[in-house]
């Protein structure tokens, strides 16, 4: 049982290149989530998704795209790498019974990755 | 949307002392949830407690919904509760999410 895992975990990339990370868990929790965390702050919602095929927008999406087809994977995409998107990310995971309306799953989180754009 | 407010931003402990941490919601909420961040970046699930008080080992916590907060203890703390203690909370309607407050970093010096 390996939990939530993420690759890669340490990238650098140059401005205007794309890449995706990649996030699967293997616990068969219907929610998934991409927070990022800036140097000594906390983590903001990217974009989550309750269940495969449904995506929504978190606090900061803008230059990020996701997909969820499986259950088990949900990729972040990152188009046109910018400075700003140096951070570190966090995919994580979540389960709640489907139809209750609300989320109510403990949050479990993979190890990060850290992402720098030059 | 929902304000999420952590204190002290800042702790420094002697080992063994005690501490409580404060977290501070703008909305009604139906899940709170508090993590350990440790030295290393690695994200620890600690409490999910959108209600009443919970504990485990020498950690416990209590959340007050109806006032809108939730208090983190720490008794006889150690080295190794050094790190950064994040409280988060998802909002009381169907199709949201986690929101982190900004933490409190927790120095426990030997």
């Amino acid at each position: 049982n390996a939990g939530v895992t993420q690759t890669p975990k340490f990238r650098i990339l140059k401005i205007g290149q794309s890449m995706t990370l990649q996030c699967t868990q293997d616990m068969n929790h219907n929610y998934m989530y991409w927070y990022r965390q800036d140097p000594g702050m906390g983590l903001k919602l990217i974009y989550y998704s309750v269940g495969a095929g449904i995506t929504d927008k978190g606090e900061v999406p803008n230059g990020y795209n996701v997909s969820r087809s499986t259950t088990e994977d949900f990729p972040l995409r990152l188009e046109l790498a910018a400075p700003s998107q140096t951070s570190v990310y966090f995919c994580a995971s979540s389960y709640s019974p489907p139809g209750q309306g609300y989320h109510t799953g403990e949050l479990f989180f993979g190890e990060g990755s850290r992402l720098t754009v030059l | 949307g929902i304000q999420v407010e952590q204190s002290p931003p800042d702790l420094i402990l002697q080992e063994g002392a005690n501490s409580t941490l404060r977290c501070n919601f703008s909305d009604s909420v139906n899940n709170l949830q508090w993590f350990h961040q440790n030295p290393w970046g690695q994200l620890i699930n600690l409490f999910y407690i959108p209600s009443g008080t919970k504990q485990n080992g020498r950690l416990s916590a209590t959340t007050v919904a109806t006032e809108r907060y939730s208090l983190l203890y720490i008794s006889s703390s150690q080295t190794t509760d050094s790190g950064v203690y994040f409280c988060a909370v998802e909002l009381n309607q169907a199709g949201t999410a986690l929101i982190f407050g900004k933490g409190t970093t927790l120095s426990v010096s030997s």
